[in-house]
């Protein structure tokens, strides 16, 4: 069973086009994330919720607009795609005790050309 | 600005040796330091995670140590074997609230363990 998914597995797309990337998880946590690793493989968080609530919001161009319906999705939409958002996009979530440690899907790469 | 540096290189070494990588940090007060395994086309896998008033975590073959004095934490694989080649991040935590953890992570350590 997996833990946390993301569809879908590869993007491609043309500058200028809106896409969407969906991630669930089936582990029972409150708190989802969404992570943007780029080509040089630096992992740079995006947007955090808990239970449907925004909780981190980094600087992120507001292109980009996450929502989550439920506690077990968090979904990623992009607006008018440029090149520089071609990456590898990671949803991840975590309990809100212990350690936190985060579960990571296994990423979407996105190509905008 | 706050920076977290990993070794760039990749680290090679020879299967039943140690490995150790190195996880340093600037202008940050971590309370919480994270490490993860990646592998190719995969997500990032949690493996340790060691707290600030902490010197050292074991887990089976893996001890992370925190020094935050020196700014920085270790990472060791003692009997490494070819299935532990991956590359490593370190996570820095400079607070939790209820609801959510932000790490910052390191920019990883690739590491390649050859027979």
């Amino acid at each position: 069973d997996t833990a946390v998914s993301q569809t879908p597995k590869y993007l491609v797309t043309q500058m200028g086009n809106d896409k969407s990337i969906k991630c669930e998880q089936n582990l029972g946590h409150d708190t989802m994330y969404w992570y943007k690793q780029d080509s040089k493989k630096f992992l740079k968080i995006m947007f955090s919720y808990n239970n449907k609530e925004l909780i981190i919001n980094e600087t992120v161009p507001n292109r980009f607009s996450p929502k989550s319906p439920d506690k077990a999705h968090l979904n990623l939409h992009i607006n008018s795609l440029e090149l520089g958002d071609s990456a590898v996009y990671f949803c991840a979530s975590s309990q809100v005790q212990g350690t936190y440690e985060q579960y990571f899907g296994p990423g979407t790469r996105l190509t905008v050309t | 600005s706050q920076k977290i540096e990993q070794n760039s290189e990749a680290l090679n070494i020879q299967e039943g040796k140690t490995a150790t990588l190195t996880c340093n940090y600037t202008n940050y007060s971590p309370a919480y330091l994270q490490w993860y395994r990646q592998d190719p086309g995969r997500g990032p896998v949690f493996l340790l995670l060691i707290r600030e008033n902490e010197k050292e975590k074991r887990k089976e073959r893996l001890k992370v140590t925190f020094d935050t004095t020196l700014k920085q934490s270790l990472f060791h694989i003692t009997a490494s074997q070819p299935a532990d080649s991956a590359t490593y991040l370190c996570a820095l935590e400079a607070s939790r609230t209820g609801t959510a953890s932000k790490l910052t992570f390191g920019t990883g350590t690739r590491l390649q363990v050859t027979l």
